[in-house]
């Protein structure tokens, strides 16, 4: 049972324009959540996180936003670059540990 | 700082082998976590160690097992492979403690394993 969804497993997006991953959850004991970038042959890359106190978190071109009524969250990227072509994982946990949850993944391809 | 070292990096098994793989965590870290990538998956939560104690566990068989050690170096085991057993497996560590919200997993680049 998937946890942890994100239901596009892909993306387009022009270069300079924003790009938003989005992601849905289903356990409302999920309190911590994170962003994680994937290169092919690497281990995923931490990005961003957000708890549950919060609605947003900015860091750079990065910022996650999170309604917890919704569970759901989102990564938006402005403005996407073509480094940034990667996928791109979400997580979550609830406060018992360091066991997270993953989404399947988005891949995204921003276009020079 | 030395990141997160796991090999082999790439191991072809047979069906019924097993393995064993290894991961080399931060150095001050007391925390291990594995987990499986596989297509269309993600990556699935197999177990998490700290000080030596498996703290968390996923929903896997219990073919899969791990351990850890005094260093906080651990090893993963897999034993009469499958052929679905054929995946990335990651390793990621963290500083430890109780507490999630504080704890970021810094992941090593994986051991791709596959079994014919």
């Amino acid at each position: 049972d998937q946890q942890v969804k994100q239901n596009s497993p892909s993306l387009s997006v022009q270069e300079g324009r924003i790009s938003i991953l989005n992601c849905d959850y289903t356990n409302s004991m999920f309190d911590y959540f994170l962003w994680y970038k994937k290169y092919p042959a690497e281990g995923p890359t931490f990005l961003i996180s957000i708890s549950s106190i919060k609605d947003k978190n900015e860091d750079g071109r990065f910022t996650v936003f999170l309604n917890k009524s919704a569970k759901h969250l989102s990564l938006h990227i402005v403005p996407s670059q073509p480094g940034d072509s990667a996928v791109y994982f979400c997580a979550a946990s609830e406060n018992t540990g360091n066991q997270f949850y993953f989404g399947t993944g988005t891949s995204l391809t921003v276009i020079p | 700082k030395a990141g997160v070292t796991q090999t082999p990096r790439y191991l072809i098994k047979t069906r019924g082998q097993q393995v064993t793989l290894s991961c080399s965590p931060i150095s001050g870290h007391r925390s291990v976590s594995w987990y499986q990538q596989t297509p269309g998956q993600g990556l699935q939560f197999l177990f998490e160690y700290f000080s030596e104690t498996q703290r968390n566990k996923g929903n896997f068989p219990g073919r899969f097992s791990g351990r850890q050690f005094s260093n906080s170096r651990s090893e993963m085991n897999v034993s009469t492979l499958e052929l679905g057993d054929s995946a990335l497996y990651l390793c990621a560590s963290t500083p430890g403690g109780s507490v999630s919200g504080a704890n970021v997993l810094t992941f090593g680049a994986g051991s791709r394993l596959t079994v014919l």
